[in-house]
């Protein structure tokens, strides 16, 4: 079958960096996403990886090793507007998203 | 208005009733999507649609009644509903290239917060 783990709650403090790791297994591999979700809105798109390696972008990266089939989202300097749902998703070979089910982040002061 | 918007946000109802979710997108796409988002668990896809036309069906109950008169509107209509059908549903949009495949990143409306009593 096909499974994308995370952890279900992570806690971290104001100023700090945190990382969220996904781990797949999936029928095939055409790139990963990440979103982010605040309570009660929508999911919002953060990154796309499809080789291997870190992308940066602002406070936000996110990493791919497609023989591990694993994947991390780095926040640095953590803001309390960060405490949020994080999503990590694959698309399989059929091009199908398969979702995990989110990481629920707690920035503390 | 602009990105993905859904109406209502909120909906109670009873199992006996009948009601219907919209979606509307202004970004252009040509694609959108139904997910249900249960506490705790993965987004389910329900339907697709591209280019108005149903590509895929997740094994959704026949409760759930998708309709899409255009690229632009979505709606879920929805009968007999049980409590378990209880959640937030969302709905989504991206590009799609004709031919399929899922390749662009989707957007999403604040979903509708559904419980059924």
């Amino acid at each position: 079958g096909q499974n994308i783990d995370q952890p279900t709650e992570m806690t971290a403090t104001e100023g700090a960096i945190v990382q969220i790791n996904c781990t797949y297994q999936t029928s095939g591999f055409n790139g990963l996403f990440w979103y982010q979700q605040h309570a009660g809105e929508a999911p919002t798109f953060l990154s796309y990886n499809v080789l291997d390696g870190l992308e940066e972008k602002g406070r936000f990266s996110s990493f791919l090793s497609r023989s591990k089939g694993y994947s991390y989202l780095l926040l640095k300097e953590l803001q309390m507007k960060d405490s949020a749902s994080y999503l990590c998703a694959v698309k399989d070979s059929n091009y199908q998203l398969i979702w995990g089910a989110g990481t629920k982040l707690i920035i503390k002061p | 208005e602009t990105g993905v918007t859904q109406t209502p946000r909120h909906l109670v109802m009873g199992m006996t009733n009948k009601k219907s979710l919209k979606c509307e997108q202004h970004l252009g796409h040509n694609a959108m999507y139904w997910y249900k988002q249960s506490a705790k668990k993965p987004l389910e896809l329900m339907f697709v649609y591209n280019f108005k036309e149903q590509t895929e069906n997740n094994s959704v109950p026949s409760r759930f009644s998708p309709e899409c008169p255009n690229s632009s509107h979505l709606f879920l209509h929805l009968h007999t509903l049980q409590p378990e059908d209880s959640a937030l549903y969302l709905c989504a949009s991206s590009h799609m290239p004709q031919g399929g495949s899922t390749a662009y990143e989707q957007y999403f409306g604040p979903g509708t917060r559904l419980t059924v009593t």
